[in-house]
């Protein structure tokens, strides 16, 4: 298996534009993770997919991140417009959970996010 | 009751000794408890978990303990490397989502 495919793996922008990631998840997982990493924050959860439907999505920071998740095995985030304090590096993560939780996450090799 | 609190933030060692991190948490619903190894500029990557159900794996020279009682967790090295050298992140899961400690940084001295 290829793992968890994220694209693109450098993003530069400026401020204003619309942004978005992408991910493959592992074929066969049932969850999808977005996560945020900055040194400040550390790791941080954005939301989470379940067959493809969102189910926590607290951790959005504001209304101008969105995610989607069209099917199995395509996921979108989206930032519009972006600000400088977006950047980061952005990670996505899928998992076979199918009812028992005590699973590892697989994590994609991220997306480092610039936004002038 | 999400939050994972690890120890310590910074860590320096020299080559062959040994290294321990330490993770604490307060809930009771958490049942598995992963470390992951984050090399500068790459994924996080699982290096070894343990399940509730048990006190102690170990995997090579990488060993983690679990006391369920007093709610923590440690991740132990042996024989450190050049290569260990990354920073470390443990994590417990509350349902179906991680919580992840803020990570600890190693840096093992040839």
């Amino acid at each position: 298996d290829a793992g968890v495919i994220q694209s693109p793996r450098h993003e530069v922008t400026e401020m204003g534009q619309e942004v978005t990631l992408r991910c493959k998840p592992i074929s066969g997982h049932d969850y999808l993770f977005w996560y945020r990493q900055t040194m400040m924050r550390g790791l941080e959860l954005l939301i989470y997919f379940n067959n493809n439907v969102p189910i926590d999505d607290s951790g959005m920071p504001e209304d101008r991140f969105s995610a989607k998740m069209p099917n199995a095995s395509f996921s979108t985030l989206k930032i519009q417009p972006s600000e400088p304090r977006d950047s980061a590096v952005y990670f996505c993560a899928s998992s076979y959970i199918m009812g028992d939780p005590n699973q590892p996450q697989h994590f994609g090799d991220g997306t480092r996010l610039s936004i002038l | 009751g999400e939050n994972v609190e690890q120890h310590p933030s910074t860590l320096s060692v020299q080559e062959g000794d040994s290294a321990v991190i330490k993770c604490t948490y307060s809930d009771s619903a958490s049942n598995y408890f992963p470390w992951y190894k984050q090399e500068l500029g790459k994924r996080p990557q699982l290096i070894i978990d343990i399940r509730s159900n048990v006190g102690e794996k170990k995997d090579q020279r990488i060993a983690v303990t679990l006391n369920k009682t007093a709610k923590h967790f440690s991740l132990h090295i042996t024989e450190t490397q050049p290569e260990d050298s990354a920073v470390y992140f443990c994590a417990k899961n509350t349902g179906n989502q991680f919580y992840f400690g803020t990570g600890t940084s190693l840096t093992v001295i040839p």
